[in-house]
């Protein structure tokens, strides 16, 4: 099993462009979650998806949108990247104990 | 009170010695607890769950004191390869799918 895996691992974008982060996850857990992690500074919840076909804004959603293409699929779009945004971003699924299973993250920078 | 709270350290110690870690909780129906491990700029990984009689894994123990409402992580022989930040989560529960972070405690191990 590969557990929670994301793409792309390193990404630059100029202010103003869009992309997307993928993640996906083989453990068929229902539930998954995108964080964001600034330097010396703790895991922040972006948006999360408790099953497939609902998803919920966290703790910092602005500038963000999600979809929870399939149960193993939860991906995250930036449509206007800003330098605030300039992160590492994680993915996780969370397991029978409500443990939570971390993909190795993207990092991402916006100039 | 802040939900979850830990010193975040850093705590310097040398090869062999013996180190703990406290994290104080606010939310005192919580049953279990995890504590995670995170090396720099990687993904946190699971080093080990906590419930009412502890837990322990070779040189690592965790402790719960529901009166004082705080867990612990006791590392022995403190090894090089133990630096890292150690995370404290209470994970979700009662309805809620969100898990609660600490920022962390910084581990030095030093020859």
């Amino acid at each position: 099993n590969a557990g929670v895996t994301q793409t792309p691992k390193f990404q630059v974008l100029k202010t103003g462009q869009s992309m997307t982060l993928q993640c996906a996850q083989d453990m068929n857990h229902n539930s998954m979650y995108w964080y964001r992690q600034d330097p010396g500074m703790g895991l922040r919840l972006i948006y999360y998806s408790a099953s497939e076909g609902t998803t919920d804004k966290g703790e910092v959603p602005n500038g963000y949108n999600v979809s929870r293409l399939n149960k193993r699929e939860f991906s995250l779009r930036l449509e206007s990247a800003a330098p605030s945004q300039t992160s590492v971003y994680f993915c996780a699924s969370s397991g029978h104990y409500n443990e939570q299973f971390f993909g190795p993250g993207t990092r991402l920078t916006v100039l | 009170r802040k939900e979850v709270e830990q010193d975040p350290g850093p705590f310097n110690v040398p090869e062999g010695a013996t180190v703990a870690f406290n994290c104080t909780y606010s939310n005192s129906a919580s049953q279990s607890f995890f504590w995670y491990r995170q090396d720099c700029r990687k993904e946190p990984k699971l080093l080990m769950s906590v419930y009412s009689s502890g837990n322990e894994d070779g040189r690592f123990t965790a402790q719960l004191n529901r009166a004082s409402q705080y867990i612990s992580l006791l590392i022995r022989d403190s090894k090089l390869s133990d630096s890292a930040t150690y995370l404290c989560v209470v994970p979700a529960s009662g309805g809620s799918y969100i898990p609660t972070f600490g920022r962390g405690t910084s581990l030095i191990v030093h020859p």
